[in-house]
């Protein structure tokens, strides 16, 4: 079974950029393959539905601005979040799907502050 | 318009059984994956299990087998999400979610949530 790990929280002033890691760690030895495992991103607001924002590493649904992009390397996906708004101020997840396995794995989260 | 609504809050208490549900307007209800997380107090969303209402295929976490029954009613476009004997545990929000379409891997569409309170 595998994990996906978060920062619990990530900070920066407006107009910045900040990234959001997420490192998944399989317990299975050898069982990591980039091929099968597919990350996207949410955001919630707090008491609120969480909402898809980046699907298939780095592709946006329509009406999330393109300030939103990610990222993947070997293990490790990125959101990065350039010219931070008040308003981005959210919890992040990440979520892993494995072709393998054929379930859904989400990351502790992230918590963003706007200073 | 793709809507997932899902039923009210719920008071039980130990020991009771409980079916949240939430129904699916607005596209093809039958083709479409529909998956449920939870989101306890305070914490992070943890997926539950998914199901296809056009054979109700379903897939359970590991960490929810056994625990939980999702059930679907295609005739009404409502998924369900039951507990034969709630613990206080399970206080927490319980979202439904659709899968996007072709069966891609994320959840395009989220009910509001359903607040499920377990008193011991």
């Amino acid at each position: 079974q595998s994990a996906l790990t978060q920062p619990a929280s990530v900070s920066g002033s407006p107009g910045q950029s900040i990234t959001i890691s997420c490192t998944e760690r399989s317990s299975d030895v050898g069982s990591y393959n980039s091929e099968s495992w597919y990350v996207s991103w949410y955001r919630q607001d707090s008491g609120r539905a969480p909402q898809l924002i980046i699907f298939d590493v780095n592709n946006r649904p329509s009406g999330v601005s393109d300030r939103f992009s990610g990222s993947q390397s070997g293990n490790t996906a990125s959101l990065t979040i350039s010219g931070l708004q008040a308003e981005d101020e959210a919890d992040y997840y990440c979520t892993s799907y494995s072709s393998s396995t054929t379930y859904w794995v989400f990351g502790g989260g992230t918590k963003l502050t706007v200073l | 318009e793709v809507h997932l609504e899902q039923s009210g809050a719920e008071v039980k208490k130990a020991g009771e059984s409980l079916r949240i549900s939430c129904k699916g307007s607005g596209y093809t209800f039958s083709t479409y994956w529909i998956a449920w997380v939870r989101q306890r107090p305070g914490k992070g969303l943890e997926w539950m299990g998914i199901i296809y209402p056009g054979d109700s295929d379903t897939t359970y976490s590991p960490s929810f087998q056994g625990r939980v029954i999702i059930s679907v009613d295609k005739s009404t476009s409502t998924a369900y999400l039951q507990w034969d004997s709630l613990k206080a545990s399970d206080t927490a929000i319980y979202f439904c979610a659709r899968r996007g379409v072709r069966g891609v891997p994320y959840f395009d569409f989220w009910g509001q949530g359903t607040l499920v309170t377990v008193s011991s």
